[in-house]
């Protein structure tokens, strides 16, 4: 079936360090979409990715969807205390109303 | 404009028993979709319903089941409940197939 795979499952950083997180699905995507999710809160929305190849950039985030759109990444350029969280890719296989299919997840820690 | 609301925030329940949760959408959106997080993990897709049809069914056992209601609420229902039932119960509305999902905060769900 329609599975996201998400690597690492943790990752715990030094403030200032770089992070990042990557998603795999073994069949097309129609798009992507990344959330957030803090200690004790839902998933909040970030970015959806959409092109094959396409990059887009937040402040210190970076988004990126492979040319095949099955895979992609977040990068966060010098983590920041506020960046802790859980940060979930969830794949749109796509379809009139298509269902979002999440991984399990990169929780960051970060150290002061 | 008011987020996505559910209710109850937190439910006790016992084995055996049943349980509705409820979903208020985001004014103007027409989709509601239904995921569990178990602590720890994603969140797995239950349901989606848009215009009051179900459009999409996760891979959870018949025991659950939702409904649209014409103002655009919904329902989740679990009958039966095991201990395995206990998670955080989150429902998200969104404008289309393929705009972003705004999520509630959820209703956490403990089963003993």
């Amino acid at each position: 079936g329609q599975q996201v795979m998400q690597i690492p499952q943790y990752q715990h950083v030094q403030e200032g360090e770089d992070f990042t997180t990557y998603c795999n699905s073994s069949t097309t995507l129609s798009n992507i979409q990344w959330y957030k999710q803090r200690p004790g809160g839902h998933p909040v929305f970030l970015i959806q990715l959409v092109k094959s190849g396409e990059v887009k950039k937040q402040k210190r985030l970076t988004f990126q969807f492979g040319e095949a759109k099955k895979n992609s990444s977040l990068h966060i350029t010098a983590t920041q205390t506020t960046d802790v969280g859980t940060y979930f890719c969830a794949g749109n296989y796509g379809g009139s109303q298509g269902n979002l299919i999440f991984g399990k997840g990169t929780k960051l820690s970060v150290k002061p | 404009d008011a987020g996505v609301t559910q209710s109850p925030t937190h439910l006790i329940k016992t084995r055996g028993q049943h349980v509705t949760l409820r979903c208020s959408p985001i004014s103007g959106h027409k989709s509601v979709s239904w995921y569990q997080q178990v602590l720890g993990q994603g969140p797995q897709f239950i349901f989606q319903y848009y215009e009051k049809e179900e459009r999409g069914r996760g891979n959870f056992p018949d025991r659950f089941s939702a409904r649209q209601f014409p103002n655009y609420s919904s329902e989740l229902n679990v009958n039966a409940l095991l201990l395995g039932d206990s998670a955080l119960y989150l429902c998200a509305s969104r404008q289309t197939g393929n705009s972003p999902l705004h999520f509630g905060n959820g209703t956490r769900l403990t089963v003993t």
